[in-house]
């Protein structure tokens, strides 16, 4: 099955500079990387995601990068705020048999920590 | 829209006894899945409904879990009997179209103690 690594395991940035967290995923079948932001408590929401016939995706401060040859993606959060603080998974999957359906394997989450 | 919704929020048990978690999805979603996330990690998929049928429960521990959604809306997960490794939350997500734009949509979760 699909074993999703995902580094760093926690990262403290100073408010403004950026994060970057790296994954790498193990099944060539995987076609589908999205981002969940979980804030303390709260419920896991997605902030981004990315399809395999794309190499890279912006959404105003946040982007993800995919390199589909090396099995790596990564999230790259500019100009980070105190906001930002929260545990990011990442996750790989693909579609179930029959097509309906995305299987996702997520990664063990990286805990980010904004500092003002 | 409503969100999916959850019940209990938290519940502890001592290990052996049993419990179930109740989930409704958003209205129209067909797809409903468990999650199980324990402490410091990431959700680990337990079991994957489109509407009443199980696509996935390749990592339910069936010997102590089940899951049920009778009516292809909600859903119920039950542990028995619970052991100390089941102290988790439990995650409930749906996803619309049957999760083809991929994006799931999770509740609040049930944190479950055994002790």
């Amino acid at each position: 099955g699909e074993n999703v690594e995902q580094h760093p395991s926690t990262l403290s940035v100073q408010e403004g500079d950026s994060a970057v967290i790296k994954c790498t995923y193990s099944d060539s079948a995987s076609n589908y990387f999205p981002w969940y932001k979980q804030e303390l408590g709260k419920r896991p929401q997605l902030i981004i995601d990315i399809r395999s016939n794309v190499g890279e995706k912006k959404d105003q401060r946040i982007a993800v990068t995919l390199n589909k040859t090396a099995k790596h993606f990564s999230l790259h959060i500019t100009e980070t705020q105190p906001e930002d603080s929260a545990v990011y998974f990442c996750a790989a999957g693909y579609k179930n048999s029959g097509g309906s359906n995305y299987k996702l394997t997520f990664g063990k989450g990286t805990l980010l920590t904004v500092n003002p | 829209e409503a969100g999916v919704a959850q019940s209990p929020r938290y519940k502890i048990i001592e290990k052996r006894q049993s419990v179930a978690f109740w989930c409704n999805p958003i209205s129209g979603h067909a797809t409903l899945y468990w999650y199980q996330q324990i402490l410091g990690q990431g959700p680990k998929l337990l079991i994957q409904f489109q509407n009443n049928g199980v696509v996935d429960d390749s990592q339910l521990p069936k010997d102590r879990f089940s899951a049920e959604r009778l009516k292809g809306v909600d859903s119920t997960l039950k542990i028995q009997p619970a052991k100390l490794e089941d102290s988790a939350v439990y995650l409930c997500a749906s996803s619309a179209s049957g999760g083809a734009d991929g994006e799931l949509f999770f509740g609040e979760g049930s944190r479950l103690t055994v002790l």
